[in-house]
């Protein structure tokens, strides 16, 4: 049970190139979220997915795309990556989305992290 | 208002010491609550969920106050390897968490 796995560990690019960070779990979990984390800021959601095939936009969606076409694969595209994109990327996972108003929310399970810088 | 706020820190505090940090959130619909730990250029693990008025284990005790909006982590006896990142997690909206910046905790020996 490998958890959550991401790749690369570590990217440079130059602006204007394009590439996928590749997040992937093997716990069946429903819930997948891409974030970015800076300095001062903490963890800002980018996108996430409750299932596959189902997308949505988190806080910071611009200049990236996200897929779900199987349950356990969740890619982050950065489709012409920019200075400001220098960031830390994790990927996580919950048995389910959370749902306030029912009460209930999973805990969360998190990659090691793809450190991105873009020059 | 910020849906979720933490005080950044850091605490420095003596090995053995008590330390408390709180966490505000705005979207009083929220029922479930998360602290989790970050070191330094690691992945957050998850510390401690709250569901109800608090949870304890070992050293550490979550409580949740509603009526103020609050929960608080409480560290007894801080051992130097507590050092970390504390991050506040909110379930806020529908299908979302929402994350504090966390509080900087620093144990000296």
């Amino acid at each position: 049970n490998a958890g959550v796995t991401q790749t690369p560990k570590f990217q440079v690019l130059k602006t204007g190139q394009s590439m996928t960070l590749q997040c992937a779990q093997d716990m069946n979990h429903e819930y997948m979220s891409w974030y970015r984390q800076d300095p001062g800021m903490g963890l800002r959601l980018i996108h996430y997915s409750v299932g596959a095939g189902i997308t949505d936009q988190g806080e910071v969606p611009n200049g990236y795309n996200v897929s779900r076409s199987t349950t356990e694969d969740f890619p982050l595209r950065l489709l012409s990556a920019a200075p400001s994109q220098t960031s830390v990327y994790f990927c996580a996972s919950s048995y389910k989305a959370p749902t306030p108003s029912r009460g209930r929310a999973y805990e969360q399970y998190f990659g090691p992290g793809t450190r991105l810088t873009v020059t | 208002r910020k849906e979720v706020e933490q005080d950044p820190g850091p605490f420095n505090v003596p090995e053995g010491a008590t330390v408390a940090f709180n966490c505000t959130y705005s979207n009083s619909a929220s029922q479930s609550f998360f602290w989790y730990r970050q070191d330094c250029r690691k992945e957050p693990k998850l510390l401690m969920s709250v569901y109800s008025s608090g949870n304890e284990d070992g050293r550490f005790t979550a409580q949740l106050n509603r009526a103020s909006q609050y929960i608080s982590l409480l560290i007894r006896d801080s051992k130097l390897s507590d050092s970390a990142t504390y991050l506040c997690v909110v379930p806020s909206g529908t299908y979302k968490y929402i994350f504090g910046t966390g509080t900087r905790l620093k144990v000296l020996a």
